[in-house]
């Protein structure tokens, strides 16, 4: 199984600032044929499900706010939101499809300071 | 715009079985994975298992030997039967849909875009 582990298990940032989580994988989900990394990432708030933010590491999902990036190949990546608003308020999940068993990170919570 | 709706009963005793059931509206049934992930209270995220039109399926290992994923195509259906459940099994249960994600001859899984909104199923004597 991969195992994915994300860092800090919880941040505080203030309002207008940036949050960075990291996200590291126990083996690379880089496939080599088409060059895409097999990584996605969600949004969860309290009470609802996960939300797609990114997916292929990098690619913004329709609809979600361009503060919300991206970044990282083979065992680490990161996703960074530029200026970190009230409604962000969330944990936040990393998720590899390279392969079954699909597996996600223990999830980042993000809290205004 | 996709949408799915899952439904199955909240509380079940030690050793009976989960069943839910997840309706998808608005999408294609063929070109997606579907999936079935549960949430313990307070906990991450756990992916149970797929299944894709045609009846193939992926199960976690830890569950494989409980777990039963089916569908229904004629409805846009599918289906969780989770056997002999334990307080452990307690969690909030989601469908989840997967697009394909084919590269030359072969087609996999990939990212969770659409999503139920969860059925907290609990187990208790």
């Amino acid at each position: 199984d991969i195992v994915m582990t994300q860092s800090p298990d919880s941040l505080a940032v203030s309002l207008g600032e940036r949050a960075t989580i990291s996200c590291r994988s126990s083996q690379s989900v880089l496939y080599s044929s088409n060059n895409k990394n097999y990584l996605g990432w969600y949004q969860q708030k309290p009470g609802q499900p996960p939300k797609l933010l990114i997916y292929w590491a990098s690619t913004r999902e329709s609809g979600v706010p361009d503060r919300f990036s991206g970044s990282g190949s083979g065992t680490d990546f990161t996703l960074t939101i530029s200026s970190l608003q009230a409604e962000d308020v969330a944990v936040y999940y990393c998720q590899q499809y390279y392969s079954t068993p699909l597996t996600f990170g223990g999830g980042t919570k993000v809290e205004i300071k | 715009q996709v949408h799915l709706q899952q439904w199955g009963a909240g509380l079940l005793k030690p050793s009976e079985t989960l069943s839910l059931t997840c309706a998808v509206y608005g999408g294609s049934f063929i070109g997606h994975y579907w999936n079935w992930i549960r949430q313990p209270p307070g906990k991450g995220l756990e992916w149970i298992g797929e299944i894709i039109h045609s009846g193939s399926t992926s199960y976690n290992p830890p569950l494989k030997s409980r777990v039963t994923i089916s569908v229904d195509t004629s409805k846009n259906q599918f289906s969780l039967k989770l056997s002999s459940v334990t307080a452990a099994d307690t969690a909030v249960y989601y469908c989840a849909t997967s697009p394909l994600s084919c590269n030359g001859g072969s087609c996999s899984q990939s990212y969770f875009d659409y999503w139920g909104q969860g059925t907290l199923v609990t187990v208790s004597s």
